[in-house]
């Protein structure tokens, strides 16, 4: 139940389309669920985050959407740029927690 | 400025050494984690020191020895480390003691044990 399961694995884009990245949880208590963009020997950078409040963040080309009904939350790049390719968390966690539980990573190649 | 700072950016050590890795931030955040990464995985949680304080060891060998000097300052002790240890060690932060919050990570120092 505390697992984030995040799909797909990889993903190939070409410049200037829409990359998409799903994750899906079980546990109904998570109430924060950030995305992480990490570049080869870098550290992972807070990409964009989302609470259950609201249904959809967007910020510059970054979009999260968010259903609460089906646990499920994505990450939308918009106009995807060569600079875009990177490997993407989603995270999520909750009240009280000192630990983020992690997806599995989607390693992204956005093509020029 | 989320800016969290790791030292060195590389080590390389023998199986006898001692070494230790440094982070420091600046964003007054009172939780400090430490999270190992091996490549093509997400991050391991390892230890969480909440005002200064040990409040979660995710069962880390005793070759891996944290200490927090004060509310800006993280360090992870290294002794008789195995090859496996190899990996790249992320210091993070946050705001609040919880992971609900933004939190923040290094550049991370990439360990090569040899």
């Amino acid at each position: 139940q505390q697992q984030v399961k995040q799909s797909p694995q990889s993903l190939i884009v070409q410049k200037g389309g829409i990359s998409i990245i799903n994750c899906a949880y079980e546990n109904t208590a998570f109430d924060y669920f950030p995305w992480y963009q990490q570049f080869p020997g870098k550290g992972p950078a807070l990409l964009i985050a989302i609470r259950p409040d609201v249904s959809e963040k967007k910020e510059g080309r970054f979009t999260i959407s968010f259903n609460k009904s089906a646990k499920q939350f994505s990450l939308h790049i918009m106009d995807s740029q060569p600079g875009d390719s990177a490997t993407y968390f989603c995270a999520a966690s909750k009240q009280g927690a000192q630990k983020l539980v992690f997806g599995q990573g989607t390693r992204l190649t956005i093509n020029p | 400025d989320t800016e969290v700072t790791q030292t060195p950016k590389h080590l390389v050590m023998g199986m006898t050494n001692k070494k230790s890795l440094k982070c420091e931030q600046h964003m007054g955040h009172r939780a400090m984690y430490w999270y190992k990464q091996k490549a093509k995985k997400p991050p391991e949680l390892m230890f969480v020191y909440s005002y200064e304080k040990l409040s979660i060891n995710e069962s880390v060998p005793s070759r891996f020895s944290p200490e927090c000097p004060n509310s800006s300052l993280l360090n992870l002790h290294l002794h008789a480390l195995q090859p496996e240890d190899s990996a790249l060690y992320l210091c993070a932060s946050s705001q609040g003691s919880f992971m609900n919050t933004e939190a923040f990570f290094g550049q991370g120092t990439r360990l090569t044990v040899v």
